[in-house]
């Protein structure tokens, strides 16, 4: 399966924690990017990084990728009880299908 | 405002009766996509479009088919819909050139 993988599945913190996500995929990419879930919605786009990028930021969102190793990570930092939400990564096949990892499950307790 | 709009947002229906999800976006995007998400497996491609008449299988197309007559819509059709199928479904659409994808808030489908 093209498909990528998260881990961790689930990530139960406190408030004001750093959260860590990590994604792997097989395939060569040009981009990657991370979507957020509230549950049971629509997915939202959160941060792009190009596949010459190795680190990017927006907010309190902090994105890496390793092309040689095939993964990124993304880093939310200083956590609030409103980032809790599934977390995907996601990229662009070669034949343009947009695959998504299985996704982390964070929750964040005030 | 730029969105992509799904109907019904919840479908119940029976064994074998013809449906369709319909899928509309206002942004002109050429790339569209349907997915259907269950629980441990993530979102699975089903189908996508680069582009009006152009469509092609995702990872799990079996059972599906969708038309792209005209840019803003990209219908999904199940035209003898099965028990396995009961899925939360999403459409998407983006700008060609690999670029972020904007969701639809999701079809929650039951076949019994």
């Amino acid at each position: 399966s093209q498909q990528g993988e998260e881990d961790p599945q689930a990530l139960s913190i406190q408030e004001g924690e750093n959260a860590t996500m990590n994604c792997s995929y097989k395939t060569s990419i040009n981009n990657l990017q991370w979507y957020r879930q509230n549950s049971g919605r629509g997915l939202v786009h959160l941060i792009l990084i190009r596949s010459n990028e190795r680190e990017k930021h927006s907010g309190r969102l902090r994105v890496t990728l390793d092309t040689s190793k095939k993964s990124s990570s993304l880093l939310i930092t200083a956590s609030r009880a409103a980032d809790t939400a599934s977390y995907f990564c996601a990229f662009f096949s070669n034949t343009d299908k947009l695959i998504f990892g299985t996704g982390t499950r964070l929750q964040v307790f005030p | 405002e730029a969105q992509v709009t799904q109907n019904p947002r919840y479908l119940i229906t029976v064994t074998g009766k013809k449906l369709t999800v319909t899928c509309s976006q206002n942004m002109n995007h050429e790339y569209m996509s349907w997915y259907r998400q269950d629980p441990g497996l993530g979102l699975r491609q089903i189908y996508y479009s680069m582009n009006v008449e152009v469509t092609d299988k995702g990872d799990v197309p079996e059972g599906y088919k969708v038309s792209r007559k005209e840019k803003r819509n990209f219908p999904l059709i199940l035209e003898s819909p099965s028990p396995n199928q009961t899925s939360l479904y999403f459409c998407a659409s983006s700008l060609i050139g690999r670029t972020e994808a904007f969701f639809g808030q999701g079809t929650r489908l039951t076949v019994v």
